[in-house]
């Protein structure tokens, strides 16, 4: 059973990086048909995805924070990180990793337990 | 962006009734929608995939109906655990997007 947490600063001041990294235990970040994905969720509850590098490395990004965001993995440490730059109150959100597996669709059957990142200075 | 509406935002129900939450998408996703719910602190528990298929370990009083752009998500007899928040997500469009929620409390 694959296990993923996050970890990362909770408090952010605005204008800098948001960094956080997810560790997966239970399953190789490397191999399989998978999607590994950041999910945030705002301080209303609603829920918006992120973006998710697949087992060969490549990425894809929610349009809206492109411009900002980049995420990447440590096959070695078997984790996969998030940075989003210039951040704003407006990224003020739990942020969650996840997995899906690309075989049958995308949707998230594994999360970590989420991470409250909060953007104040 | 696919818009995905959820109906009603919120549900006051007794338990042993059965409830019909509705998610609605703004084109269609053919049957690539998943269910979700949420109790407070905790992350999103996959419910439901493909439209229909239950996820492992979920209950049969749970089930999932439609194509295209309208949905529902059933619970047959609401159990006291089954009080949450009940999200759906579309993974037919990019980029993926989820409905706002519909929160089940009890009556």
């Amino acid at each position: 059973q694959v296990h993923l947490e996050e970890s990362g600063p909770g408090l952010v001041k605005p204008s800098q990086t948001l960094s956080l990294t997810c560790n997966v235990s239970g399953g190789s970040i490397s191999s399989g048909d998978y999607f590994w994905s950041w999910i945030r969720q705002y301080p209303e509850k609603s829920l918006e995805w992120v973006g998710y590098i697949l087992s060969n490395g490549n990425t894809y990004y929610n349009p809206s924070l492109m411009s900002r965001m980049t995420i990447s993995k440590d096959t070695s440490k078997n984790q996969f990180s998030l940075k989003l730059t210039s951040v704003t109150a407006a990224d003020t959100a739990i942020y969650f990793c996840a997995r899906a597996s690309g075989g049958l669709g995308e949707f998230y059957a594994f999360w970590g337990r989420g991470t409250l990142v909060t953007v104040s200075s | 962006e696919i818009v995905m509406t959820q109906s009603p935002a919120t549900l006051s129900v007794s338990p042993g009734e059965r409830v019909a939450l509705s998610c609605r998408a703004s084109q269609s996703v053919s049957v690539n929608l998943a269910w979700y719910q949420q109790k407070p602190g905790q992350a999103p528990r996959l419910l439901i995939y493909g439209a229909s298929l239950r996820a492992t370990g979920i209950p049969a009083r749970f089930s999932g109906s439609g194509s295209g752009t309208e949905f529902t998500l059933s619970i047959s007899i609401l159990q006291s655990e089954d009080f949450a928040v009940y999200y759906c997500q579309q993974y037919n469009h990019w980029p993926r997007t989820f409905g706002q929620g519909t929160k089940v409390e009890i009556k």
